[in-house]
């Protein structure tokens, strides 16, 4: 089974921009969660969705936001980007099956804001 | 105020060493996770705990509900178990995940 997949692997954009990832799971998973790292905050949850449906949100601005399709793919999208948005972001996949909720990180996509 | 404490947040150890990182939570849980983080980002998974001890080849995860506090271990350590080590905890109530700052590993040869 290929594993999960991330575009772009990296990223230059300017203040002001806005940006959107994109991030494939692994086949037959229906989760999708997204990370935010940062060498000053460490891992910090975005969101989380299922079947296309949010099903939690971390503690960011509205300006990040995503979605999720009926193939299960899901893109992450923050609008007015600022100096503070460099990071690298992660999604992981998981079955979601009772009693395992294993996440299958990405490699990531490495988002530069200058 | 962070959910998820962990000890120490540097360790450097000889080749062979027994190896313990600590994971203390103060919220409660439905899971527990052991992530690993290479150089270059790559995040696997390596246990998911509920209840008490799993061992997966050198590497054993253990944890206490009560005390609210979970162990990683590695015996006999080799150079290529170096690497970050995160603990992340999913709460009984919502479905995020809060994260300890990592534990960076080094063992020297």
């Amino acid at each position: 089974k290929a594993g999960v997949t991330q575009t772009p692997r990296y990223l230059i954009k300017t203040r002001g921009q806005q940006v959107t990832l994109s991030c494939s799971p692994i086949s037959g998973h229906r989760s999708v969660s997204w990370y935010q790292q940062t060498p000053g905050q460490g891992l910090q949850f975005l969101f989380e969705y299922f079947s296309e449906t949010q099903r939690n949100k971390g503690n960011f601005p509205g300006r990040f936001s995503g979605r999720q399709f009926s193939n299960s793919r899901s893109e992450m999208n923050v609008s007015t980007l600022e100096l503070g948005d460099s990071a690298l972001y992660l999604c992981a996949s998981s079955a979601w099956t009772s009693g395992s909720d294993t996440q299958y990180f990405g490699p990531g996509t490495r988002l530069t804001v200058l | 105020k962070n959910e998820v404490e962990q000890s120490p947040q540097n360790l450097t150890a000889q080749e062979g060493e027994f190896i313990t990182i600590n994971c203390s939570y103060s919220v409660g849980i439905s899971a527990l996770h052991w992530l690993q983080q290479h150089p270059g980002g790559g995040i696997v998974s390596l246990f998911m705990l509920s209840s008490g001890k799993k061992k997966h080849g050198r590497l054993i995860a253990t944890i206490n509900i009560q005390e609210k506090h979970s162990s990683l271990h590695i015996t006999a350590s080799h150079p290529r178990d170096s690497a970050v080590y995160i603990c992340a905890v999913r709460p009984n109530t919502g479905n995020q995940f809060y994260f300890g700052t990592g534990t960076s590993l080094t063992v020297i040869p």
